[in-house]
């Protein structure tokens, strides 16, 4: 497809699980993005990926959270030993250059997390 | 740090009102300034942006906004809303930083 597309888009875990996030970008696109939106709050920054390497990594909240991109592309995002207060929408954006450059970002549909 | 500011959380108008929704951001360097809008059950698309150049932007759907350096606000306006204008409206700057977004302001348009 030609939008940014993530999977899944539900994902139900119980607390202490891990969970993977999986985004796939606009091919093309060198730049990645991850946010965070909970109920009722806007969207928090969590990750930026710039072809594979992720030169800002300040928004991730803690050690849990992590994340990768291969073949500057597919990107994802890894929760360990899940908290109820990681339950959120987990978006992912990218655009064709850094965001320095003025580039517009662009979104997937998101993946709802809940955790029980 | 950067941050955003949307005065509204829920704003009500009957259709063919004109619409104003308040976005203030901190932040003492250059900005890029974007509005998003999310339809219900769909993902968040661009509104407008503001790179450089005239501060009054055109969007898509008639929506309008203009950027005051002055006093860091980026509002989103337009002339006369219509049923399908109702979602959730994200003002988001991008200075030092990929996109701080505001909290979301949510309207609702009845007939």
């Amino acid at each position: 497809g030609a939008g940014v597309s993530q999977s899944p888009s539900n994902k139900v875990t119980e607390k202490g699980k891990d969970v993977e996030l999986r985004c796939d970008p606009i091919s093309g696109h060198t730049a990645l993005y991850w946010y965070r939106q909970r109920l009722g709050q806007g969207l928090e920054f969590l990750i930026y990926f710039q072809g594979n390497s992720a030169p800002d990594k300040s928004g991730l909240p803690s050690d849990r959270f992590s994340a990768e991109r291969t073949g500057e592309s597919v990107s994802t995002l890894t929760i360990q030993r899940t908290q109820q207060e990681d339950s959120a929408v987990y978006l992912c954006a990218s655009s064709l250059a850094s965001y320095r450059d003025y580039n517009e970002q662009f979104f997937g549909p998101g993946t709802r997390l809940t955790v029980l | 740090a950067q941050s955003v500011s949307q005065h509204n959380h829920h704003v009500i108008l009957s259709e063919a009102a004109s619409l104003e929704l308040g976005c203030n951001y901190s932040y003492g360097g250059t900005v890029n300034l974007f509005w998003y809008v999310q339809y219900p059950g769909q993902h968040l698309q661009l509104l407008l942006k503001y790179f450089s150049g005239d501060p009054l932007v055109k969007g898509i759907k008639g929506f309008e906004a203009e950027f005051i350096k002055s006093k860091f606000s980026f509002n989103l306006r337009k002339p006369s809303v219509q049923w399908s204008d109702t979602a959730e409206y994200f003002c988001a700057v991008s200075g030092n930083t990929p996109l701080v977004f505001g909290k979301g302001t949510r309207l609702s348009v009845i007939a």
